[in-house]
């Protein structure tokens, strides 16, 4: 399966922009790239997903490298209510390997 | 969207037990997989749940220790066999389609004396 790196923590204050890198240079075609969080006692919760093109919904914004090798998650303006594990992963599209394969994730602390 | 309801919310078990943790979703869905989390860790995969199938289980992971039913498109059930301590974890259940977003349980909290 391919592999994602992330750091392994962040800082950001509270209302302003914040941007989770991620990086997954042995990414395939078929590979989708997703993003979820994990609130502290709670099952993890999907944030956004996408192939190649950069992708926004309520939540944040996900900008796609040209290469696919790299990816970042912005929360434009970040709540204490963000404060998480992020995990960027990849997941894979081909028939019977459609599985989340979680790795340690950044954990995001917002300073208030 | 998905809501997925996990039981029990947590138990605490003597060694040498068994015990079934059920997973319903609100919706039909293709995907159901079964993950096991240790304090402080990530999430680690356990099985694919295949409806009217052997689910597929992940390096490290045997049937014979954590059994998995899928009846349907909506139910799944883990069980977690012959208990010990390091059984202790959260065990959570995830469903969704082929592609897009997966949607979690709030996690079934174990602890094993």
């Amino acid at each position: 399966d391919a592999k994602t790196t992330q750091p392994n923590s962040m800082e950001s204050n509270e209302e302003e922009p914040v941007h989770l890198p991620c990086n997954h240079s042995t990414i395939s075609g078929t590979d989708y790239i997703h993003w979820y969080r994990q609130l502290p006692s709670q099952g993890p919760e999907y944030v956004i997903h996408g192939l190649t093109s950069n992708v926004n919904n309520r939540m944040a914004s996900l900008a796609i490298a040209e290469d696919r090798k790299s990816s970042t998650l912005i929360l434009h303006r970040a709540t204490l209510r963000d404060a998480a594990v992020y995990y960027c992963i990849l997941r894979p599209t081909n028939f019977g390997n459609e599985k989340l394969t979680f790795g340690t994730g950044t954990r995001l602390t917002i300073i208030p | 969207s998905a809501v997925i309801s996990q039981k029990p919310s947590r138990d605490i078990c003597q060694r040498g037990t068994s015990l079934t943790i059920q997973c319903q979703v609100d919706s039909q869905v293709t995907m159901m997989f079964w993950y096991r989390q240790q304090p402080g860790q990530s999430l680690t995969l356990i099985a694919t749940a295949n409806q009217g199938s052997e689910a597929t289980y992940e390096s490290g992971f045997v049937i014979d220790k954590f059994p998995i039913s899928r009846p349907n498109l909506t139910f799944s059930t883990l069980t977690v066999s012959n208990m010990s301590p390091e059984d202790s974890s959260i065990y959570l259940c995830s469903a969704g389609a082929d592609t897009g977003e997966l949607f979690f349980g709030e996690g079934s909290r174990l602890t094993v004396l």
